[in-house]
């Protein structure tokens, strides 16, 4: 199995709502990171869990919060949300933190009304 | 610099035609270059990737051409098709201390394959 899986697919919300994305492997990756992708842009870091610590917090809002339960499950959890905050949010792995070989997935295309 | 440039910003080729994106750095501290392909709806898939110390790579019709003096490495896809139409980014890996590594990606070339 050398997936990525996303939940949801797609994920509308409002300013007050609060929601979770989920991703999940099952390639025994020891890092998973939390992308975020505008239209037309490259993918930005947000964060990087590195043997389910998190080793990387690139100066994200505190309305988004990453959460990691176990070595093959991530969460980000959303609160408070801005409609600039609108993206496709992606999930990664990798054997291990050193960027080489990461496997995305699809991600979740998220609007904020 | 921690800026990968990308260029061209887009591309247009025909069937069978060698489509070559362009990138270059600054930060002598990359030691990894990845290329990823992204499809409309998808997350970005790892294509190719070259360290510093090989000039070129080759897996089936991509090719990478790395050229360490002049820091730039760039991509080749041979006999292209309509399947390859897609968002190509480069990126490059360097170590950032306390056990973490940054990836800088490129802009992004968006390539489109006519028949």
């Amino acid at each position: 199995d050398t997936e990525v899986t996303q939940t949801p697919k797609h994920l509308v919300m409002g300013m007050t709502n609060k929601k979770s994305l989920k991703c999940e492997q099952h390639m025994g990756h020891r890092a998973m990171y939390w992308y975020k992708q505008k239209a037309k842009k490259p993918p930005e870091l947000m964060f990087v869990y590195s043997y389910e610590k998190l080793s990387i917090n690139e100066s994200v809002p505190s309305r988004f919060s990453p959460e990691c339960p176990n070595s093959s499950l991530l969460n980000l959890h959303l609160h408070a949300l801005q409609p600039e905050d609108s993206a496709l949010y992606l999930c990664a792995s990798s054997w291990d933190s050193t960027n080489e070989k990461l496997f995305f997935g699809s991600g979740t295309q998220l609007s904020v009304l | 610099q921690q800026q990968v440039k990308q260029s061209p910003q887009s591309l247009i080729v025909q069937k069978g035609g060698i489509p070559i994106i362009n990138c270059a750095y600054e930060n002598t501290a990359f030691d990894y270059f990845p290329w990823y392909q992204q499809f409309p709806g998808k997350g970005p898939a790892l294509l190719i990737a070259i360290r510093p110390d090989v000039s070129e790579k080759k897996e089936g019709r991509f090719t990478i051409s790395f050229n360490k003096s002049a820091k730039q490495f760039s991509l080749h896809i041979m006999d292209s098709q309509p399947g390859d139409s897609a968002t190509y980014f480069c990126a490059a890996s360097s170590y950032s201390g306390a056990g973490s590594y940054q990836l800088t990606f490129g802009k992004g070339t968006k390539l489109s394959v006519i028949p």
